[in-house]
């Protein structure tokens, strides 16, 4: 699975949209974006993935760069509840799902009152 | 539906003792997962099961051990305990659809201590 690179850490007011950047420059062809969050003492979230089009959820939006080295998750109206650490991980599309996730150190967002 | 479900929640052990924690889901997913998160640090896998039965390693393995013998359960053995093995456990599952890696479902952990 290719490497992604993301901030350590993030601010954003309540009510604003937050913007979470990943680079992922290695990606190769067959291999999704994934999101996933974890809340302060909880099992990691899904988010949300894609492969290339951009996608949204009833939780977020994903940006895919057009040549897929980069993405952008965006909260469009971030609230308290979504402080937390933020995950970027590319992964293989296919082989059914049998191996695991490779978690990095993600993005620490803290949202503002 | 409760997802899936981790117990205990904390547990100090003493170096040298062993325990099973506990883990399932009741989603009838074919995958699950073990990871183990250190303090400041991504997740990393321990062990994963495609089915009852069927089990193989992850990234950190040494220390553990795994059976599967439902679908629906997948209990994670710590032999011979070591201060090494302080850490956040946590179970995941995901479903089989066809080849396409579906998202996979966290427990909320089972927070360890070995003194």
């Amino acid at each position: 699975d290719a490497k992604t690179t993301q901030p350590p850490s993030m601010d954003c007011a309540e009510g604003r949209a937050a913007n979470l950047p990943c680079n992922h420059s290695t990606i190769s062809g067959n291999e999704y974006v994934y999101w996933y969050r974890q809340i302060h003492s909880q099992g990691p979230q899904y988010i949300i993935h894609g492969l290339k089009n951009n996608e949204t959820n009833e939780m977020a939006s994903l940006i895919i760069t057009e040549d897929r080295k980069s993405s952008t998750l965006i909260l469009p109206h971030a609230t308290l509840r979504d402080t937390a650490v933020y995950y970027c991980i590319v992964r293989v599309a296919s082989g059914g799902g049998a191996d695991g996730l490779t978690f990095g150190k993600g993005t620490h967002l803290i949202i503002q009152p | 539906n409760a997802g899936v479900t981790q117990t205990p929640k904390f547990r100090i052990l003493k170096i040298g003792q062993s325990m099973t924690l506990q883990c399932t889901q009741d989603m009838n997913h074919n995958y699950m997962y073990w990871y183990r998160q250190d303090p400041g640090m991504g997740l990393k896998l321990i062990y994963y099961s495609v089915g009852a039965g069927i089990t193989d390693k992850g990234e950190v393995p040494n220390g553990y051990n795994v059976s599967r013998s439902t679908t629906e359960d997948f209990p994670l053995r710590l032999e011979l305990a070591a201060p090494s093995q302080t850490s956040v456990y946590f179970c995941a599952s995901s479903p089989y659809r066809g080849r396409h890696n579906q998202p996979q479902h966290f427990g909320d952990g089972t927070r360890l201590s070995i003194l």
